[in-house]
């Protein structure tokens, strides 16, 4: 059960657009179309952000957009905020009824 | 509105045992798989347990198997865990989750549960 891999840090100003990868295998995010996105304010508990890949549970901003292209599956923030400032973290499906995560990304509104 | 109510933490000896319950509110318990994730302190997410919606079905992480349990009693709506054997390096908030798409529906603070001498 290897985690994903993500990169520690992202940042970006108010109003523009960050993404964030999230790189598997073809064992977990490449194999199944189950990756799903949190977001983390400090002390808080994770937030469910995308699920399947792309979609968003209701009260989510459609500033949120997910997606995937092979091993690798995207986090798109548009129109940053400075309550988009948080950490995230991807979860994929990694067959015979196992779940990983990435290791997190910190989100910076400059 | 779904509400997932963590409890049972607390501070126990390298080797104890501890129970943790999650109280379910505002959907179908019995419909949904659930799950355990865990977070050590300062550290990213790490999923711990799952359970069919009947109960049948367990799966853990290879980090736990055989030393914690995962359970549920549908006409309670409450999911539980089993913690035995416990490692200073199981140190961390549990949450509880509902199955959501294949992703985790967090919605308590979680219950901290400290392994220390």
């Amino acid at each position: 059960q290897s985690a994903l891999t993500q990169p520690p840090s992202a940042s970006g100003s108010p109003g523009q657009s960050v993404t964030i990868p999230c790189t598997g295998t073809s064992s977990d995010v490449g194999g199944y179309n189950f990756v799903s996105w949190y977001q983390q304010h400090p002390g808080k508990a994770p937030k469910l952000m995308i699920y399947e890949v792309s979609k968003r549970p209701e009260g989510v901003p459609d500033r949120f957009s997910g997606s995937k292209s092979g091993n690798t599956a995207s986090l798109t923030v548009s129109g940053l905020q400075a309550e988009d400032e948080a950490d995230y973290y991807c979860s994929s499906y990694a067959g015979s009824n196992n779940w990983v995560f990435g290791g997190g990304t910190k989100l910076t509104v400059l | 509105q779904m509400q997932l109510v963590e409890s049972g933490g607390g501070v126990v000896q390298p080797g104890g045992s501890l129970r943790l319950s999650c109280a379910a509110s505002g959907f179908t318990f019995s419909s949904y798989g659930m799950h355990w994730v865990r977070q050590a302190p300062g550290k990213g997410l790490e999923w711990v347990a799952f359970i069919r919606s009947d109960g049948t079905d367990k799966y853990y992480a290879d980090s736990v198997r055989g030393r914690f349990t995962i359970s549920r009693d549908n006409s309670k709506n409450t999911l539980y865990l089993q913690l035995n054997s416990l490692r200073t390096d199981d140190t961390s908030v549990f949450y509880c989750a509902r199955d959501w798409g294949w992703g985790f529906a967090i919605r308590g603070q979680g219950t901290l549960v400290t392994v220390s001498s």
